[in-house]
């Protein structure tokens, strides 16, 4: 298995505002992904990030609002920029670790919760 | 398109009775299926993983089914403990380590 810590695990941020969540996984891994729980929802894929190359943004996401930045194989940050309440929601980082025998799994860290008022 | 669908979003059992959890998928290109665990304000736990060369997979108290014919997919979870509480994901992906895609979630309640 893998740990994944993200930081913060919670802010309340001021409409506008921008704020940057980080993730470090405990191990080397090539592809780490970004998603988004919005209250009563499920779990919505914004990007996935590869290190050494531009993050993938699904559709209804834009770089300019949650740039990535993924500058080596245990790091990302995921930004929230210009915040409304509408961005209030747990952002999760994952990890897909490779090399396990028939290992399909991804690892999640604890979530970040973010309200924006 | 919700191309994972858990329709159920309760359910409650008595401890020591069977849990099962259900799950529907459109995209015939899902090749992998994960059960995930979530506890609020923690992140998803892993749970037990099928490819879809396999109909079954177990690992301990918890079983999951494949039916590719139907689309369908569940987890068992047999003797359901209070501690197993917590909302369950299932989701697909269409190959090893690639984007996860998550159903609704159900909340399980295990009452002693």
């Amino acid at each position: 298995s893998a740990v994944i810590s993200q930081k913060p695990s919670r802010d309340i941020c001021q409409r506008g505002t921008s704020l940057t969540i980080q993730c470090q996984v405990d191990s080397q891994v090539t592809m780490m992904f970004w998603y988004r729980q919005q209250p009563g929802q499920s779990l919505t894929l914004i990007a996935t990030a590869n290190q050494g190359s531009e993050a993938t943004y699904e559709s209804g996401f834009v770089i300019d609002k949650f740039p990535i930045s993924r500058p080596n194989l245990t790091f990302s940050t995921l930004t929230v920029s210009n915040m409304s309440p509408e961005d209030s929601s747990i952002y999760l980082c994952s990890a897909h670790i490779p090399g396990q025998a028939l290992s399909y799994e991804q690892y999640f860290g604890p979530g970040t919760r973010l309200t924006v008022t | 398109d919700q191309q994972v669908k858990q329709n159920s979003p309760s359910l409650s059992v008595q401890e020591g009775r069977i849990s099962i959890l259900n799950c529907d998928y459109t995209n015939s290109m899902f090749d992998y299926f994960l059960w995930y665990k979530k506890y609020p304000a923690e992140g998803p736990t892993f749970l037990i993983s099928i490819s879809s060369i396999k109909d079954k997979n177990e690992d301990g108290r918890f079983t999951v089914f494949l039916n590719k014919s139907a689309k369908h997919l569940s987890l068992h979870i047999v003797p359901s403990q209070p501690g197993d509480s917590a909302v369950y994901f299932c989701a697909a992906s269409v190959a090893s380590g690639s984007r996860l895609t998550f159903g609704e979630g159900t909340q399980l309640t295990v009452n002693p």
